[in-house]
């Protein structure tokens, strides 16, 4: 079935510095992809809809400067959280879909954030 | 406002016990209404789906309903194992690709 692959699993950084974590849809091509924030026993809260080949559409109340997305190819979409500090901490995932309607989202294993 | 609401909000059983989750939603144009089971650091995995036109499905041990009229469904988990612990997340679609609600889950626990 179809497959997300969400990299890396864990990252602890320090404050201040940037971290990548890459999405990949690893047997179909999504020309969208979301990026998801999940506080420990909370629901998951979408922050942005990626989308291939243009700007990715934020949620109210995320701050597109710190949380930069790319989604330069069909199957990968990257989450850069710049100048991170301790409240960033968080698990983040990711999820696609492979066509519209119906199909279901297939969600990555998710990022552990740790900022120190 | 669209709204999705789950209860209970956590839940412990026994195991080999069956147990029924809930959710209500607000959502408005209705497409579909999906239950994922989300294990402790994982992402979300698919259980079910449920259109407008259906009122139940199964998935093994897994049990969906759905009342279009009323705006509720449920998940009904029979003869429940150990690795059924886990949050159980309904995610109601609205007419649009990414118009998709959340609840805030049920977290289940089952005890030997």
């Amino acid at each position: 079935g179809a497959v997300v692959s969400q990299h890396p699993s864990r990252v602890i950084c320090k404050s201040g510095t940037s971290v990548k974590i890459e999405c990949r849809s690893l047997d179909f091509q999504a020309t969208t992809m979301f990026w998801y924030r999940q506080f420990p026993k909370k629901s998951l809260m979408l922050m942005a809809t990626s989308n291939e080949g243009s700007k990715a559409t934020y949620e109210q109340g995320v701050e597109k400067d710190k949380f930069l997305i790319n989604h330069a190819s069909l199957t990968l979409s990257t989450l850069t959280v710049t100048s991170a500090h301790p409240e960033d901490s968080s698990f983040y995932i990711c999820s696609a879909r492979e066509m519209e309607g119906t199909s279901p989202l297939h969600f990555g294993n998710g990022t552990r954030l740790t900022v120190t | 406002k669209n709204q999705v609401e789950q209860s209970p909000q956590s839940l412990i059983i026994l195991e080999g016990k069956n147990c029924t989750l809930q959710c209500n939603y607000t959502v408005s144009p209705f497409s579909n209404l999906r239950w994922y089971k989300q294990d402790t650091g994982r992402g979300p995995v698919s259980l079910t789906i449920m259109t407008f036109s259906e009122n139940t499905k199964s998935n093994g041990r897994y049990t969906a309903t759905l009342d279009a009229d009323t705006k509720q469904s449920s998940l009904h988990i029979t003869a429940s194992q150990l690795s059924d612990s886990a949050s159980y997340i309904c995610v109601v679609s609205g007419q649009g690709y990414s118009t998709l609600t959340f609840g805030k889950g049920t977290m289940l626990l089952v005890s030997p």
